[in-house]
């Protein structure tokens, strides 16, 4: 099955500690992103991918770290440093550009820091 | 700036109904329209699209409207059903394979 996986289905954390979260695509798409969504709130993205080695700020990136080391992977690191970190986050991945405009999203994580 | 705005943010219709849920976009660049549908603690799957070439499509009971000269694009779910019931998120974005400016969701709920 081609797809997104996201890893766990809902975390908790302490406030104060670093938490990773996992994104994994076997679809051999480039592009590849990082939204939050809060209860009743549209999707605000906070870090995006388009190639291997490469990643861009979105529009609430601070306190958030990515890494692109690999093309299948994106994992997101929510830092102590982000103020109010408890949301769902997605994780989207796009077909190479001009190929497709759709972007496929990831079954989530509920994070849950208190 | 919330580029892509989006209403009604909740919306009740009856079984059999018409829902409408309506979007407004400022940047003229935008040239891809798509509207999700997210399932309670799911992901949004990608529901239907539109390019501003045409002024309106349809897949099934859902339809996109589009008006360029308004910038507005509107989702129609004809004959509504109880299955429907999700949250529905407008977004635009400029060219293919770029990120998407999502809508702020409308919640919809379908009464049997």
């Amino acid at each position: 099955d081609g797809g997104i996986t996201q890893s766990p289905k809902y975390l908790f954390r302490k406030e104060g500690q670093n938490v990773t979260l996992s994104c994994e695509q076997n679809l051999n798409h480039d592009a590849m992103y990082w939204y939050r969504q809060d209860p009743g709130q549209g999707l605000r993205l906070i870090y995006y991918s388009q190639i291997v080695n490469d990643f861009q700020k979105g529009d609430i990136a601070e306190g958030y770290s990515v890494s692109r080391e690999k093309k299948e992977s994106f994992p997101l690191t929510v830092t102590s440093a982000q103020k109010n970190p408890t949301a769902f986050y997605l994780c989207a991945s796009s077909p190479p550009a001009g190929s497709s405009y759709e972007q496929y999203f990831g079954p989530g994580t509920r994070l849950t820091v208190t | 700036q919330q580029q892509v705005k989006q209403s009604p943010q909740s919306l009740i219709v009856q079984k059999g109904g018409i829902s409408i849920i309506n979007c407004a976009y400022e940047n003229t660049a935008f040239d891809y329209f798509p509207w999700y549908q997210q399932f309670p603690g799911k992901g949004p799957a990608l529901l239907i699209a539109i390019r501003p070439d045409v002024s309106e499509k349809k897949e099934g009971r859902f339809t996109i409207s589009f008006n360029k000269s308004a910038k507005q694009f509107s989702l129609h779910i004809m004959d509504s059903q109880p299955g429907d019931s999700a949250t529905y998120f407008c977004a635009a974005s400029i060219g293919a394979g770029n990120m998407l400016t999502f809508g702020g969701g409308t919640r919809l709920m379908v009464k049997p």
